[in-house]
């Protein structure tokens, strides 16, 4: 157990339609990060946040928006869902930046129809 | 990020050794080389890293050459739960955030 909580862990929704993902961080970590994992893809990196604060941005759609809250747990927003947004979205937390590791949770996976 | 190449796959029999290669002939002085493991659809699980010196901790040993060119993860003892997708990466220092999962090598443990 990695100590990261992501729930919903399945999610089923319709086109055009908006989910949250939420994600409780590791007890002491101040950096959350999104990743997307598609069956035809990698992990792909979306978006960093440490303490509140937006850290780092990778390959995130427009349609999709993350925040942090005070208590340090996230939410991802995925709106105007599209059949190619389908994923396991995974959450993960960290220490801080720099060199501390990644601690990933289960994922939430997505199935838009 | 250095860029890192793993095969694509390996066997190993339960309760031997696996030894995972890396090649990271790019890596600069300050880039750590980092293992995770993805078992199944299961989110990554981080399992060490390193950067010259070797490590070892409760899950794995992490073999550095002295070029740092490469490097070897070392499961001593491995079991039908160590079948996995094992990635290694080398993330541009400070940038442990951004890691960049390639496609890794798929360990399949056997009887």
């Amino acid at each position: 157990d990695s100590g990261v909580t992501q729930t919903p862990k399945h999610l089923i929704t319709a086109t055009g339609q908006r989910v949250t993902l939420r994600c409780s961080p590791r007890s002491g970590d101040l950096s959350v990060y999104w990743y997307q994992q598609s069956l035809d893809q990698g992990l792909q990196f979306l978006i960093q946040y440490y303490n509140g604060e937006e850290r780092a941005k990778g390959n995130i759609l427009e349609r999709f928006s993350a925040q942090q809250f005070p208590d340090l747990h996230s939410e991802l927003n995925l709106s105007s869902l599209e059949l190619g947004d389908s994923a396991l979205y995974f959450c993960a937390s960290s220490r801080q930046g720099g060199a501390s590791p990644l601690h990933f949770g289960n994922g939430t996976r997505l199935t838009v129809t | 990020d250095a860029k890192t190449t793993q095969p694509p796959s390996m066997d190993c029999a339960e309760g031997r050794a696996a030894n995972l290669p890396c090649n990271h002939s790019t890596i600069s002085g300050n880039e750590y080389v980092y293992w995770y493991r993805q078992i199944h659809s299961q989110g990554p699980q981080y399992i060490i890293h390193g950067l010259k010196n070797n490590e070892t901790n409760e899950m794995a040993s992490l073999i550095i050459t002295e070029d740092r060119k490469s490097s070897t993860l070392i499961l001593p003892h491995a079991t039908l739960r160590d079948t996995a997708v094992y990635y290694c990466i080398a993330p541009l220092t400070g940038t442990a955030s951004k890691l960049t999962f390639g496609t890794g090598t798929r360990l399949q443990v056997t009887l």
